[in-house]
């Protein structure tokens, strides 16, 4: 069991441009979860989803970011026009329906 | 909206000490209270957890206590080890298992000194 794997792990983009951070939840998770972690500071929910569908998007910010979950392949968390206060680690989890989550390695943004 | 509080921010402990973090929390509907252990270059993993309807969980060296009333809970490490080096985060929550929502604390950072 390979475990929540996230890529890239390290993501430099300068302004302006797009950044796509990928999540393949651990086999047999439907439920996938996107976190936002500041230096020195705690993880901030972002984004629950369930295959195809959108759960909870309330920690999302409402301009340039999205995320989905396909029926076939990962979760995409897609950060357009990146500013530098998007640099940040991102996380992922999965998690089995009621079941404990599991986090993944994260992906380290970096924007010039 | 400051709804989780952590404190000490950071810890050092000798080898072989009891490493105490506290967690304050405002929502009294939050129903789990768990701990994250992280290290640096990965992401946070369950370390312990507790329910409102018990008062202390012990799992190895490491024990939640859980104060209802004061709406507090700890994390106690005893004979604390070099490897127990992390940061901690206490997350609360509501109903996690349907939510994945956790409101995780600013983190304590743990350093144990050999």
């Amino acid at each position: 069991n390979a475990g929540v794997m996230q890529n890239p792990r390290h993501l430099v983009r300068r302004r302006g441009q797009e950044a796509r951070l990928r999540c393949s939840p651990m086999k047999g998770h439907s439920h996938v979860y996107w976190y936002r972690q500041l230096p020195e500071e705690g993880l901030k929910f972002m984004v629950y989803l369930q295959k195809e569908n959108i759960i909870d998007e309330s920690g999302m910010p409402k301009e340039r970011f999205s995320a989905e979950f396909p029926k076939e392949g990962p979760s995409i968390l897609r950060i357009q026009q990146v500013v530098r206060g998007d640099s940040a680690a991102y996380f992922c989890a999965s998690s089995s329906p009621g079941e404990k989550l599991f986090f993944g390695s994260g992906t380290q943004l970096s924007v010039l | 909206q400051q709804q989780v509080k952590q404190s000490p921010q950071s810890l050092i402990v000798q080898k072989g000490g009891i490493s105490i973090i506290n967690c304050a929390y405002e929502n009294t509907a939050f129903d789990y209270f768990p701990w994250y252990q992280q290290f640096p270059g990965k992401g946070p993993a369950l370390l312990i957890a507790i329910r409102p309807d018990v008062s202390e969980k012990k799992e190895g060296r490491f024990t939640i206590s859980f104060n209802k009333s004061a709406k507090q809970f700890s994390l106690h490490i005893m004979d604390s080890q070099p490897g127990d080096s992390a940061t901690y985060f206490c997350a609360p929550s509501i109903n996690p298992g349907n939510t994945g929502k956790l409101i995780f604390g600013q983190g304590t950072t743990l350093q144990v000194k050999p």
